[in-house]
């Protein structure tokens, strides 16, 4: 069964240091998604992107983030001056197009920003 | 923001029993509607959903009931099994599925 797949699993970096956080999805999806979950606390929307472009975004995704679809299989999430707060689980997720909803996530990637 | 809640943090069944996790919504942009189960360090993986105008769907020990009216959905599980055990997440979408607002989670252990 397709699966998004995350890498790394886990990520340490200073504060002030630039983080890129890589995503494939699954393959015949359209609609693709990052959210991040901080240890203790609600799995929070960061944003969408369809179409080479984003589609929505919280109030979380200022101008420190970044999403990029650099080729036809990966979706990235870069942090360009990681603080202390960024620390958390990011889940990459994909969608097929049209009236199906169901999202599917990946396994995660740790960020711990020290 | 509490959009969506799931007021039992944690849940205790015996093996063989019925399971239901519950939560409750305030937005009634709210159309669709989807449980979630995470085992610790992985992603959440999806279980079943429900759009707005349903009351209810069943996907094998699975079903999910909505009642719009009270802005209350539930997920029974039944029977229910040890590998269930799990923290199970309810989440709501409008806007055409642009983005999923999480309730905070009800860790569910089954005991055999």
């Amino acid at each position: 069964e397709p699966e998004v797949t995350q890498t790394p699993s886990h990520q340490v970096t200073q504060m002030g240091q630039e983080v890129i956080l890589r995503c494939v999805p699954i393959s015949n999806h359209l609609y693709f998604y990052w959210y991040r979950q901080i240890l203790g606390q609600k799995v929070e929307f960061l944003v969408s992107f369809y179409n080479n472009e984003i589609s929505e975004k919280s109030e979380i995704f200022d101008d420190q983030f970044s999403v990029e679809r650099p080729d036809g299989s990966n979706f990235t999430l870069k942090i360009r001056s990681t603080k202390l707060e960024d620390s958390a689980m990011y889940f990459c997720a994909s969608r097929k197009s049209g009236v199906i909803y169901e999202q599917y996530f990946g396994p995660g990637t740790r960020l711990t920003v020290t | 923001d509490q959009q969506v809640k799931q007021n039992s943090p944690s849940l205790s069944v015996q093996e063989g029993r019925i399971s239901i996790l519950n939560c409750d919504y305030t937005n009634s942009m709210f159309d669709y509607f989807l449980w979630y189960k995470k085992y610790p360090a992985e992603g959440p993986t999806f279980l079943i959903s429900i759009s707005s105008i349903k009351d209810k769907n069943e996907d094998g020990r699975f079903t999910v009931f909505l009642n719009k009216s009270a802005k209350h959905l539930s997920l029974h599980i039944v029977p229910s099994q040890p590998g269930d055990s799990a923290v199970y997440f309810c989440a709501a979408n409008n806007n055409a599925g642009n983005m999923l607002t999480f309730g905070g989670g009800t860790r569910l252990m089954v005991k055999p």
